[in-house]
Formats: C-alpha cells, structure tokens, sequence
C-alpha cells in the first residue's frame, strides 16, 4: 500500500495548455513537498506546505501554482505549459520523530511538454 | 545558499565488490542535516541513510555506511558486498536546521552506479 500516491503517473501535454498534477498521502502529515527533477540536476524544490493555510515557495516557483486541499492533498498546477517544464515530479511528505526529520516520496509523475 | 556537488556521473562496480560514491558541500552553517537518497529504475527515492553534522561518528546502516569529513565538506557513501539490486541513482542531499529554510532537501546531480554480475 502505497503512502504518497500521485496522479497521474504519466502525461503528455501540449504548449499552452494548463494541468493539474495531483498528490494524496495517508501518512497524516502536515508537511508536503513539490520537487522536480532533470537530469544531472537533482531535485529541485518548487513549492511547500507546512499546513493546509501555509503555502511557501521553493527554488523554482516561477510558471508553477499549488492548492492545500486538505491535509492530505496537495496539487500542482501548471497554468501554461512550456516544452522546459517537461520533468519528472515529486510529491513528498515528512514528520519528525525522535527529534529527526524524515521525507517520504510519492512514485513521481513523468511529464511531457511538447 | 548551499550547494551538494557528485563528480561521478557513472560508477561500476563487481557484485560483492565494495564501492565508494563522492559528494561535496557548501555550507556556512555548522549544524544540517546530510543524507543519501536511491533511485532505482522504479523511480521511486528511497532514504538509504541520514548524518547529522553534530555527530562526529559516521553513520552506518547495514552494507551502507558514509565517511563524513566535516572540515573538508565532503560525505561520501560507501557500498560493501554490492548487489544487483544496488543499481540505481544515488543522490547526495543537504538540509538545513534553519526553520526558515523550509526543510528543503538540496540535493546533488546524482550518481548512476552500475553493477556487473
């Protein structure tokens, strides 16, 4: 059973076009994460959540939008496609326990901008 | 701001040899956190092992262990008795202790270690 679930896995869009990419946990935490990852680059982080009212952004924000449904659903948007948006992104959620942190990743979605 | 460096875009290494993946940081701060995170072709990241800086033993978990060189800034992960199942991305990631800094992970280019049966 999957923790951090995201949808949809894979996308092919269109330049201009706007889309949701979607993230669900059950692990109840409060804080979640958007990264997006390119090759030789890593991860980088887009936007996060500490709680369903606070919305920060990350190193990348620009071109990108997020939504706090709940606790357990945090989107993100694309208002209009470009062909450098095409990435693979993550959704993650962290706790800490015992004094230390811990992120957990969700499967990531592949998209692509044509 | 910080930045994590891994020099080796490629490595191989013989199942049950021993091998060795570099990373590099720049940091002002005394107190982070440091951690090497798995990527296999399922793409799933998965949390191989965590330092933090205050402990000056290197952690170890299992066939993983880290030589951690705070002075230098390097954090490197050593594999032993490496499995196929070893073969993956590995990327080196920092994070603050700051609150304001978000908890972002800052992660490295990421190193793809190939293993040969």
């Amino acid at each position: 059973d999957a923790d951090v679930t995201q949808t949809p896995r894979n996308r092919i869009t269109k330049t201009g076009k706007r889309i949701m990419l979607e993230c669900s946990q059950t692990k109840g935490h409060d804080r979640m994460y958007w990264y997006r990852q390119d090759p030789g680059l890593g991860l980088r982080l887009i936007y996060y959540s500490f709680d369903v009212k606070d919305i920060n952004k990350g190193e990348i924000s620009d071109g990108y939008s997020v939504s706090r449904q709940a606790q357990a659903k945090f989107s993100l948007s694309l208002e209009s496609a470009i062909p450098n948006q095409t990435a693979l992104y993550f959704c993650a959620t962290s706790d800490w326990t015992e004094g230390q942190e811990t992120q957990y990743f969700g499967p990531g979605t592949r998209l692509l901008v044509l | 701001a910080q930045t994590v460096t891994q020099s080796q875009p490629e490595m191989s290494v013989q199942e049950a040899e021993t091998v060795t993946l570099s990373c590099t940081y720049d940091t002002s701060e005394s107190d982070y956190y440091l951690f090497w995170y798995k990527q296999p072709p399922s793409r799933q990241m998965i949390l191989v092992i965590r330092q933090e800086a205050y402990k000056q033993q290197n952690a170890t978990e299992n066939r993983f262990s880290v030589n951690f060189q705070k002075a230098a800034k390097s954090f490197s992960l050593k594999i032993s008795d490496s499995q196929l199942g070893d073969a993956a991305m590995y990327f080196c990631a920092y994070r603050s202790t700051f609150y304001n800094a978000g908890n972002m992970l800052t992660f490295g280019g990421g190193t793809r270690l190939m293993v040969k049966p």
